[in-house]
């Protein structure tokens, strides 16, 4: 399957600095990502959906200006945790979406391996 | 809303037992309905996809199942290994607002036994 990779796998920052995490498609284009957020034992909770080139779509009760995402390329998100608190610490996972075609399953989403942000 | 309940309690089998685990939604049904498998500390890996009009998929020693009478999906995995003990996740792909987005539950630990 194709690979989707996340830099940094770790990050512990002090409250109020910002942090920024990326996310590849290394070895097809994804015109589509999404940026998940899980708590411990929780589900994974889908943060906002980005397109290249466009605007993300954020879920209700995710602050767009708390939580930026940059998607300028097919193959690099970007999620920005501004202002970091305590209460932001949590595990950060994104997916990218192939488009249909052979070498993919139809819908088949891609996660990355996930980062670990940790806020003192 | 969508809701999607899986077993919250652990999972404990024997090795070479059938493990079968089970994901409820509410509301309307998905067109698709996945199975992923999670490692502590890793992302979910996609294992099984299942469309509304298909009763019933197989993947090696994995199966799934969809229900959608009872708005239920069971995921078994036969003659289980240790190997097998992860978090399975069961995800519902839902259009809204002009897109697709997967909606999970919280998962199902499994832990297979020697």
């Amino acid at each position: 399957g194709a690979v989707v990779s996340q830099h940094p796998s770790r990050v512990i920052c002090k409250s109020g600095t910002s942090v920024k995490i990326e996310c590849r498609s290394l070895d097809f284009q994804a015109t589509t990502m999404f940026w998940y957020r899980q708590f411990p034992k929780q589900s994974l909770m889908l943060m906002a959906t980005s397109n290249e080139g466009s605007k993300a779509t954020y879920e209700q009760g995710v602050e767009k200006d708390k939580f930026l995402i940059n998607h300028a390329s097919l193959t690099l998100s970007t999620l920005t945790v501004t202002s970091a608190h305590p209460e932001d610490s949590s595990f950060y996972i994104c997916s990218a979406r192939e488009p249909a075609g052979e070498k993919s399953s139809y819908n088949e989403q891609f996660f990355g391996p996930g980062t670990r942000l940790t806020v003192l | 809303s969508q809701k999607i309940e899986q077993n919250s309690e652990a999972l404990n089998i024997q090795e070479g037992k059938t493990a079968t685990l089970t994901c409820n939604y509410t509301n309307y049904s998905p067109a698709y309905l996945q199975w992923y498998r999670q490692d502590p500390g890793r992302g979910p890996v996609f294992l099984l996809l299942i469309r509304e009009n298909e009763k019933e998929k197989r993947k090696e020693r994995l199966k799934v199942t969809f229900d959608t009478t009872h708005k239920q999906s069971l995921f078994h995995i036969t003659a289980s290994q240790p190997a097998d003990s992860a978090t399975y996740l069961c995800a519902l792909l839902m259009f809204s607002g002009g897109y697709n987005k997967l909606i999970f539950g919280a998962g199902t630990r499994l832990a297979v036994h020697p």
